[in-house]
């Protein structure tokens, strides 16, 4: 069965700390890809990067950084000097090859909170 | 582009009432679907639709009805609203769907919050 677990339910930091948010899958498939999506206050939901599967190459873009570890089923997600702008909801999500419909499983979020 | 766009933002509707909730998107994607998100649960999945004609069952679809006519528009219908709907409502579209082992980023609208008294 597939699932998303992000262990942290909600995490506070001063800004320009860094924070790591973790996301932990399974998935019985070899091919599936990973996501990050931003939930600001404002409600929306922003993507922020996919990952497939075959690909273990560790991404940054600015101050995000995703380290993505096959071995121990790992997609963590690390904001460098974070900023209040940074306060918001972090999902992770799983798709793969076991559904017909592109359905992404989402883990439950973690709240981060960015103090001036 | 607008992008996929809700309508209404909120809603409150009494028990027993029936809506729908708005899904367009103008990027000629294929593929839509329709979460729910609730608190400490993350998003569910309820309907999804491949294509024009086709639409498919999610984790949670009791109580909602969809159609896909066209494209562009992928309408959810709560038939008769109960308060265990009360949550909040993303529409998503992606060009494509699982197939050779692809898959493609979903993108959501900006949410439709309904409360059922």
């Amino acid at each position: 069965a597939q699932k998303v677990t992000q262990a942290q339910t909600e995490i506070s930091v001063v800004e320009k700390e860094d924070v790591t948010l973790d996301c932990v899958y399974e998935t019985r498939d070899t091919t599936y890809y990973l996501f990050w999506y931003k939930q600001p206050p404002s409600g929306e939901l922003v993507f922020l990067i996919r990952r497939n599967s075959f690909d273990e190459q560790n991404e940054i873009s600015g101050r995000y950084s995703w380290n993505f570890q096959k071995s121990t089923s790992s997609f963590n997600f690390t904001i460098t000097a974070s900023q209040v702008v940074d306060s918001a909801v972090y999902f992770c999500a799983l798709s793969d090859l076991s559904n017909t419909g592109n359905q992404f499983y989402f883990g439950t979020g973690t709240s981060l909170t960015v103090i001036p | 582009n607008a992008g996929v766009t809700q309508t209404p933002k909120f809603q409150v509707l009494k028990t027993g009432q029936s809506m729908t909730l708005q899904c367009a998107q103008d990027m000629n994607h294929e593929y839509m679907s329709w979460y729910r998100q609730d608190p400490g649960m993350g998003l569910r999945l309820i309907h999804y639709s491949v294509g024009a004609g086709i639409t498919d069952q999610g984790e949670v679809p009791n109580g909602y009805n969809v159609s896909r006519s066209t494209t562009e528009d992928f309408p959810l219908r709560l038939l008769s609203a109960a308060p265990s709907q009360t949550s909040v409502y993303f529409c998503a579209s992606s060009y494509s769907i699982p197939a050779g082992g692809k898959t493609d980023t979903q993108y959501f609208g900006p949410g439709t919050r309904l409360t059922v008294l």
